[in-house]
């Protein structure tokens, strides 16, 4: 079944340094990869969309990258800030309906001072 | 500002009553759809719907409904509410995959569901 999978449950980092986010699709290749934050009690809001054919997107701290050798998008916040602590949820477009998202379970990321 | 507004925050219901969550948007988006979200398990996708009276299945549609009588509402229906239906429910919704534009999804601030 087609499956987007975000293997790190959890990532500290210090103020300041760059968190890096991996997402990993399998058994399918979607048309693009979206990425959500989600704060605790909250709807996920979304930040960020890369298509198959672009390579990377950028939107002020952010940047995602889409590696289809790799089958891989990377979601990184540079400078990152206590703000930014929250979880980050990738999502694919499902193949093969009208182009619902397959979410993977989301990393938590916590941002130290 | 756009906005998908679910009806309650948080529900307790007993096992057995039907159960109504209703979702209101204001984009005049053509897709609406229903997740619920677990710990360790992440969004599954109930219902969704991408035009008004039309309706297909998610992953774990059993035990769920839903009702799509105008393009802005979209409600899930419990009909028989059990405990392992207790969870956090998420309604969102995206403009239609043939309007171009970016797809995001924009959903609700959740309803907590408590089934007793």
């Amino acid at each position: 079944s087609q499956k987007i999978e975000q293997n790190s449950e959890a990532l500290n980092i210090q103020e300041g340094k760059t968190a890096t986010l991996t997402c990993n699709y399998t058994n399918y290749s979607p048309a693009y990869l979206q990425w959500y934050r989600q704060d605790p009690g909250r709807g996920p809001v979304f930040l960020l969309l890369i298509r198959e054919n672009e390579k990377e997107k950028r939107k002020e701290r952010l940047k995602v990258t889409f590696d289809t050798t790799l089958k891989q998008s990377l979601f990184h916040i540079t400078a990152s800030q206590p703000a930014d602590s929250a979880t980050y949820l990738c999502a694919g477009r499902r193949r093969g309906s009208q182009g619902n998202l397959i979410f993977g379970k989301g990393t938590k990321l916590s941002v130290k001072p | 500002d756009v906005k998908v507004t679910q009806s309650s925050r948080y529900l307790v219901k007993r096992t057995g009553e039907k159960v109504f969550l209703e979702c209101v948007q204001d984009m005049d988006h053509e897709n609406m759809f229903w997740y619920r979200q677990d710990p360790g398990l992440g969004l599954r996708l109930i219902y969704f719907s991408y035009d008004v009276k039309m309706k297909e299945k998610g992953d774990i549609p059993e035990g769920y409904s839903v009702s799509r009588e105008k393009k802005e509402r979209f409600s899930l229906i419990l009909e028989s509410a059990s405990t392992n239906q207790t969870s956090m429910y998420l309604c969102a919704s995206s403009s239609s995959w043939m309007a171009g534009g970016n797809y995001g999804y924009t959903f609700g601030s959740g309803t907590r569901l408590t089934v007793v």
